[in-house]
């Protein structure tokens, strides 16, 4: 079946630091790939995604690329600020109803 | 005019008791979710509905039980809480493919 494997965290940065959050994925055919954002005390919400390989999801200055040879969909970010200390997720979607999560990683950015 | 909304946003209950919780979408959605978080972070689907009609069962205890009166509305009731139950517990709502929305999440705790 589908899954998601993410980097464990918690990660820890200062302001301004590079921001880098594995992500690699198993699933039959082709599937599209997401990475959700949770602030605190909030429910989850689409950061960005990608539907094919080689597509690249940009947004708030994260990007993560489809990689269809390595099967992964890292999240980066090159100079983070404290706003962006929240709990990151890796989706994908083989079908219409089902997203399949990543366990999540906690990112926390000190001033 | 907040786009998936959840009913009641903290609940703290018994053992033993009954307890329903109640999400409503203003997106138009066809589809809706109910998805567990545990303290981890850890997100698990519980239930969706397309238009009315149950389209994820997961492995969930048949203690909790989904009802969906309309495509925009679907509430959960659980029965006999237990400990294990504590958690929060989001709603979701989707009209393509991986794209969904969140509540704000219930927070339920059993004691």
């Amino acid at each position: 079946g589908d899954s998601v494997t993410q980097m464990e965290g918690p990660v820890t940065l200062s302001e301004e630091a590079f921001l880098t959050i594995n992500c690699t994925y198993t699933a039959t055919g082709y599937p599209s790939l997401f990475w959700y954002v949770q602030y605190p005390g909030e429910g989850l919400q689409l950061l960005l995604k990608a539907t094919k390989a080689d597509d690249k999801g940009s947004n708030k200055g994260f990007e993560a690329t489809y990689r269809k040879e390595t099967t992964s969909f890292h999240l980066e970010k090159g100079s983070v600020q404290v706003s962006d200390s929240a709990v990151y997720f890796c989706a994908l979607s083989s079908n219409d109803y089902k997203l399949s999560f990543g366990a999540g990683t906690t990112v926390t950015v000190r001033a | 005019d907040t786009a998936v909304s959840q009913t009641p946003k903290y609940l703290v209950t018994q053992m033993g008791n009954d307890k329903s919780i109640k999400c409503e979408q203003n997106l138009g959605h066809d589809t809706m979710y109910w998805y567990k978080q545990d303290s981890k972070k850890f997100l698990k689907i519980m239930f969706s509905y397309n238009n009315k009609e149950l389209i994820i069962n997961e492995t969930v205890p048949n203690r909790f039980s989904p009802k969906s009166p309309d495509k925009a509305h679907l509430n959960l009731h659980i029965n006999s809480l237990e400990l294990g139950d504590s958690a929060v517990y989001f709603c979701a709502s989707s009209q393509r493919v991986g794209i969904q929305y969140f509540g704000a999440g219930t927070r339920l705790s059993v004691l």
